[in-house]
C-alpha cells in the first residue's frame, strides 16, 4: 500500500533556531501534500496544502513566513519551522492523497514531535 | 465552512462487545466523503473506513461499519467484537469534493477497550 515516510520522528531544538521536517511518498507520486499540527489530546489542525511546483496554500492564522513549505518534487515536501519558539512545540503530521479513481485514500506520515527549549 | 462534531470525548467498551461512536457534520454540499481514522498511542493515523455521500449503502470493513444518515448529517462508527488493539483515538473527518481535497477533522473520541 501507499507509504508516506516522515523524518525526523522527534527533534529537540533551541529557541531561535530552524528545524526542517521531511515528508516523502515512497511508492507513489503526491502532487499534493498536507501539513497538520496536533496539540496533546487535541485534533489535527490543517496548516497548509503543499502543491508540487507551486506555492503552498496556508490556512487562516498560519504564519507562512514562519512555517516554510517546499514541494520541489512529486515525492518530497518539507516543512521548515523558522526561528522556533517554545510555543511551536507540537506534533506535526503530513499527509498525501494516494491512488486514483474509485480506490484512493489519504496516507499519513508517522509524525514529528518537535520540542523547542 | 464545514464543521465536524464528535460529542463523545471518551468511551469505554469491554472486549468482544460492540460500541458505537457518534459523528455529525454540517455542510451545504451534496457530494462529499466521510472518513473515520484511528490514532493509536503510536500516533500513526490509520484509515478505518470511508463513505461516499452519493452511496446510500453503508460502508463496512470487517468489524467496522458505519451508519450514514445523510439527511440528518450523521455518520456513526460501529465496532463489533471489540479488541484490545482497538484502543485509540478515533477521528471523524469530512472532505468536500469541490475543494482542494482538504480533510476537516472532528475533535476525536478516545476509546478504551478493557478486559
Amino acid at each position: 500500500g501507499a507509504v508516506v515516510s516522515q523524518h525526523p520522528s522527534w527533534v529537540i531544538c533551541k529557541s531561535g533556531t530552524s528545524v526542517k521536517i521531511e515528508c516523502r511518498s515512497l511508492d507513489f507520486q503526491a502532487t499534493t501534500m498536507f501539513w497538520y499540527r496536533q496539540f496533546p489530546k487535541q485534533s489535527l489542525m490543517l496548516m497548509a496544502t503543499s502543491n508540487e511546483g507551486s506555492k503552498a496554500t496556508y490556512e487562516q492564522g498560519v504564519e507562512k513566513d514562519k512555517f516554510l513549505i517546499n514541494h520541489a518534487s512529486l515525492t518530497l515536501s518539507t516543512l521548515t519551522v523558522t526561528s522556533a519558539h517554545p510555543e511551536d512545540s507540537s506534533f506535526y503530521i503530513c499527509s498525501a492523497k494516494a491512488g486514483t479513481g474509485g480506490v484512493w485514500g489519504y496516507t499519513f506520515g508517522s509524525g514529528t514531535r518537535l520540542t523547542v527549549v | 465552512a464545514q464543521t465536524v462534531t464528535q460529542s463523545q470525548p471518551e468511551m469505554s467498551v469491554q472486549e468482544a462487545e460492540t460500541v458505537t461512536l457518534s459523528c455529525t457534520y454540517d455542510t451545504s454540499e451534496s457530494n462529499y466523503y466521510l472518513f473515520w481514522y484511528k490514532q493509536p498511542p503510536s500516533r500513526q493515523m490509520i484509515l478505518v473506513i470511508r463513505q461516499e455521500a452519493y452511496k446510500q449503502q453503508n460502508a463496512t470493513e470487517n468489524r467496522f461499519s458505519v451508519n450514514f444518515q445523510k439527511a440528518a448529517k450523521s455518520f456513526s462508527l460501529k465496532i463489533s467484537d471489540s479488541q484490545l488493539g482497538d484502543t485509540a483515538m478515533y477521528f471523524c473527518a469530512f472532505m468536500n469534493t469541490g475543494t482542494a481535497s482538504k480533510l476537516t477533522f472532528g475533535t476525536g473520541t478516545r476509546l478504551q477497550v478493557t478486559l
